[in-house]
């Protein structure tokens, strides 16, 4: 069984450039999450998105968007980029039922802004 | 502001010691996860416990849920050096799917 796939794994971007980045989830899971990751704020919550829509939202600038496919796949936009996105930014997908609440996380993709 | 803390934040020992990591909350979960974490790789799922009070082993790690469901810890014994890492423990509330993720625990395992 395939785990959860994301691309680019490596990315470097100039500043004011807007980056799209992937995520495929295991299969038979509806529920695609991101989270940004930077040694002085630990994993922070982007959004979830289950089904197509999104179902939470974290506390992060309209920048940040994302939106996910009828097969799951989710992708996630940062528009104007700033040296502060540079980070690690990773998905998680489960299966969002309350009997089985595991995320399984993809392995990351790396984003320098320069 | 966070809602899990962990400690220590950083772990430093020689293998063969035994070490604890705390994960604490002031709110109650419906289910707490175990992450590690490797330098620029995704966390990876260590363990899931469900039940207020439950135990499980996983080889040298021992995780506890805490009674009242706010609170975990991750023994290790006789610590080796490929259990260095990032370990990280994650809240699931009993409403939506988000999951709440703690400080963090940089454990370094010295051979």
């Amino acid at each position: 069984k395939a785990g959860v796939t994301q691309t680019p794994r490596y990315l470097i971007k100039t500043r004011g450039q807007q980056v799209t980045l992937s995520c495929s989830p295991i299969s038979g899971h509806r529920s695609v999450s991101w989270y940004q990751q930077t040694p002085g704020q630990g994993l922070q919550f982007l959004f979830e998105y289950f089904s197509e829509t999104q179902r939470n939202k974290g506390n992060f600038p309209g920048r940040f968007s994302g939106r996910q496919f009828s097969n799951s796949r989710s992708e996630m936009n940062v528009s104007t980029l700033e040296l502060g996105d540079s980070a690690l930014y990773l998905c998680a997908s489960s299966l969002r039922s309350p009997q089985n609440t595991e995320a399984f996380f993809g392995q990351g993709t790396r984003l320098t802004v320069v | 502001t966070q809602l899990l803390e962990q400690s220590p934040q950083f772990l430093s020992i020689q293998e063969g010691e035994n070490l604890t990591v705390y994960c604490n909350s002031s709110s109650v979960f419906s289910s707490l996860q175990w992450y590690r974490q490797e330098p620029g790789e995704g966390p990876v799922l260590l363990v899931t416990v469900v039940t207020g009070g439950e135990v499980k082993k996983l080889k040298r790690l021992t995780f506890q849920f805490g009674d009242a469901r706010k609170d975990s810890s991750l023994h290790i014994t006789a610590a080796q050096p490929g259990d260095t890492g990032l370990y990280l423990c994650a809240g699931a509330p009993f409403l939506g799917n988000q999951f709440y993720f703690g400080t963090g625990t940089s454990l370094t395992v010295i051979p």
